[in-house]
């Protein structure tokens, strides 16, 4: 069964660094999302992106953080200078069609922030 | 304001014993809505969804019930087994199916 993979599974960073979460989205899907999950807390969005521009972004998504899909199979995450409340789950996930409205989650990256 | 929230931190079952977890929404314009269940260390796995024109979905085991009158939702469990211990968030979907909106968690605990 197709599946959402990530890398790496776990990025410790000094904060202030730059940091990349990469994702390979399933390969017929049209929609893709990055969502957070700060430990213990509850998931939140962070953008969706759809035909190659950011369709709906959230207040955490501030200039700090970009995303591209730079070829036809990844799907990244950049946060250009790290905080060390940017500590947290980051889940990349994907999306068929505008008529299906379910997101299939990938494992998710740790990123923690020294 | 608007928001998706759940009324139990924790729930702690019998094996075999049916679950029923809840969820309350705020937003009666909300009309879509999923349940994710999290395994440790895993990302949100798709359980079940109901569309705001219906008040019952039936899965394999599961069944999601929603009351728009008191802004309810619920997940129930039938013969709960061991590796449906994880943590079970609601969600919103809003915008035609862009953003989802996660509620708080409730964390499922199978006892043998």
């Amino acid at each position: 069964e197709p599946e959402v993979t990530q890398t790496p599974s776990h990025q410790v960073t000094q904060m202030g660094q730059e940091v990349i979460l990469r994702c390979v989205p399933i390969s017929n899907h049209l929609y893709f999302y990055w969502y957070r999950q700060i430990l213990g807390q509850k998931v939140e969005f962070l953008v969706s992106f759809y035909n190659n521009e950011i369709s709906e972004k959230s207040e955490i998504f501030d200039d700090q953080f970009s995303v591209e899909r730079p070829d036809g199979s990844n799907f990244t995450l950049k946060i250009r200078s790290t905080k060390l409340e940017d500590s947290a789950m980051y889940f990349c996930a994907s999306r068929k069609a505008r008529a299906n409205n379910e997101q299939f989650f990938g494992p998710g990256t740790r990123l923690t922030v020294l | 304001g608007e928001s998706v929230g759940l009324h139990l931190p924790t729930l702690s079952v019998q094996e075999g014993d049916n679950s029923i977890i809840n969820c309350a929404y705020s937003n009666s314009a909300s009309d879509y809505f999923i349940w994710y269940k999290q395994e440790s260390g895993k990302g949100p796995q798709f359980i079940i969804d109901i569309r705001s024109n219906m008040d019952k979905r039936q899965g394999q085991r599961v069944t999601v019930l929603l009351n728009k009158t008191v802004k309810h939702l619920s997940l129930q469990i039938a013969a709960t087994q061991p590796g449906d211990s994880a943590v079970y968030f609601c969600a919103e979907n809003n915008n035609a199916g862009n953003m989802l909106t996660f509620g708080g968690g409730t964390r499922l605990m199978v006892k043998p």
